[in-house]
């Protein structure tokens, strides 16, 4: 199965600070279609999860654009500009490109 | 609006069964795989189960092939999880979804 390595596992800001979450997997996650498919969810304290963002970099309809994403093969980084409230959560990678799909580890956003 | 509501959950005793049901709405649901996940206690996400929109394939994550069935009923828009001898490590929330879109969650808690 592929590994998701997600770092850090915790992180505290302060609102309008940009922060960066990185995923590796531990195979590259490039498809047979030439697609890479790695997505970024969002789970705020008492939800289900959210897709943010899907192959890499396409940001989900009415996701802020202060998300982006970015990698190949078997870097990704997730960034957020200019933290706000609702972003706090946990944030997980997921890739579809092989089965078993697998999740990171997660990576916690807390306020400082 | 799409909307996917989970329900079947509930305490039942190791070695027991439980077939979840997740009802959609908003989309055709005819088109698209449809995917569960889960999330034990205080832990991250486990991707589980998924089924083409057809129910030509199905794929499961080794914790449960061979326990866990998926399947779904296009003229009912509504997708299944038979769960059969059941261990106390498969307590969770269960989620169904697809793409940007997942349910509420229902709680499946084995003990004895």
């Amino acid at each position: 199965d592929v590994v998701m390595t997600q770092t850090p596992p915790s992180l505290s800001v302060a609102i309008g600070q940009s922060v960066s979450i990185s995923c590796k997997s531990s195979q590259s996650l490039v498809a047979s279609d030439k697609n890479t498919y790695l997505n970024w969810l969002l789970q705020s304290p008492g939800r289900s999860p959210k897709r943010l963002i899907y192959q890499v970099s396409k940001l989900d309809s009415g996701v802020p654009d202060r998300f982006s994403g970015s990698g190949s093969e078997k870097d990704f980084t997730l960034k957020i500009s200019r933290v706000e409230a609702e972003d706090l959560g946990v944030y997980y990678c997921l890739q579809g490109t092989h089965l078993p799909q697998t999740f990171g580890g997660g990576t916690k956003l807390e306020l400082k | 609006e799409v909307q996917l509501v989970e329900s079947g959950g509930g305490l039942v005793k190791p070695g027991s069964s439980l077939k979840l049901s997740c009802v959609a709405s908003g989309f055709t649901f005819s088109s698209y795989g449809m995917h569960w996940i889960r999330q034990a206690p205080k832990k991250g996400l486990e991707w589980i189960a998924l089924i083409y929109y057809d129910s030509s394939n199905k794929y499961y994550a080794d914790s449960v092939k061979g326990r866990f069935t998926i399947s779904r009923d296009n003229s009912k828009n509504t997708l299944y999880l038979e769960m059969n001898s059941l261990r106390s490590e498969d307590t969770a929330m269960y989620y169904c979804g697809m793409g940007p879109y997942w349910g509420q969650g229902v709680m499946v808690t084995v003990s004895s």
